[in-house]
């Protein structure tokens, strides 16, 4: 079946601008992560949602970012006032079993000048 | 929080022998390490993972090893082909319903295979 696909794979942003980055999980996954990669580094977690509940967002940064899933499937990540220290791999994972087996998808690259 | 520690950073074998990367964590409560292969410009793909009631798992040429009372656990892969060249990561998680489930990551271990 679809793995978890994310768009867009590329944005560029001016620093101040604000983003939407969006991520359509496997499909009957009830958990999805939001996680952040820096160049050569492992990913570090975001938030996390169990259907349409935010049940953890002790990883965002700082009140700029925002999730969403309100329906239980697609997921949006919003950061506002985009700075350059937020240039990264947005990666967005699902799972089916809560937290086991997560699956990531190919990852939006954010680039703020 | 939990801290996953991995090394070594940087890891080249020669076309057919054994690699092994290893992996401590620090908070004795996490039961799940999952392993994610990640190639350049690719999204991590999980290539096996353990749960703490279990010691030892194996898949064809990879296998991976768990030391709870030690808190560390360990990817090995034999017979190295040039296709297994990448950046590998461990992982920890907690998994109960008092967790979020967020998985912990390593810094990654960049494998290079010369044929």
């Amino acid at each position: 079946g679809a793995g978890v696909s994310q768009s867009p794979r590329y944005k560029v942003a001016k620093r101040g601008q604000d983003v939407a980055l969006r991520c359509d999980p496997i499909s009957g996954h009830v958990s999805l992560f939001w996680y952040q990669q820096a160049l050569g580094q492992g990913p570090e977690f975001l938030t996390y949602f169990q259907n349409e509940a935010q049940l953890d967002k002790s990883g965002l940064p700082s009140d700029r970012f925002f999730a969403e899933r309100p329906e239980g499937s697609v997921s949006t990540l919003k950061i506002q006032r985009t700075q350059q220290e937020d240039s990264a791999v947005y990666l967005c994972a699902s799972s089916l079993v809560t937290g086991l087996e997560q699956y990531f998808g190919p990852g939006t690259r954010l680039t703020v000048t | 929080g939990e801290n996953v520690e991995q090394h070594p950073s940087t890891l080249s074998v020669q076309e057919g022998d054994s690699a092994v990367i290893k992996c401590t964590y620090s908070d004795s409560a996490s039961n799940y390490f999952p392993w994610y292969k990640q190639e350049l410009g690719k999204r991590p793909q999980l290539i096996i993972d353990i749960r703490s009631n279990v010691g030892e798992k194996k898949d064809q040429r990879i296998a991976v090893t768990l030391n709870k009372t030690a808190k560390h656990f360990s990817l090995h892969i034999t017979e190295t082909q040039p296709e297994d060249s990448a950046v590998y990561f461990c992982a920890a998680s907690l998994n109960s319903g008092a967790g979020s489930y967020q998985l912990t990551f390593g810094k990654g271990t960049k494998l290079s295979v010369i044929p």
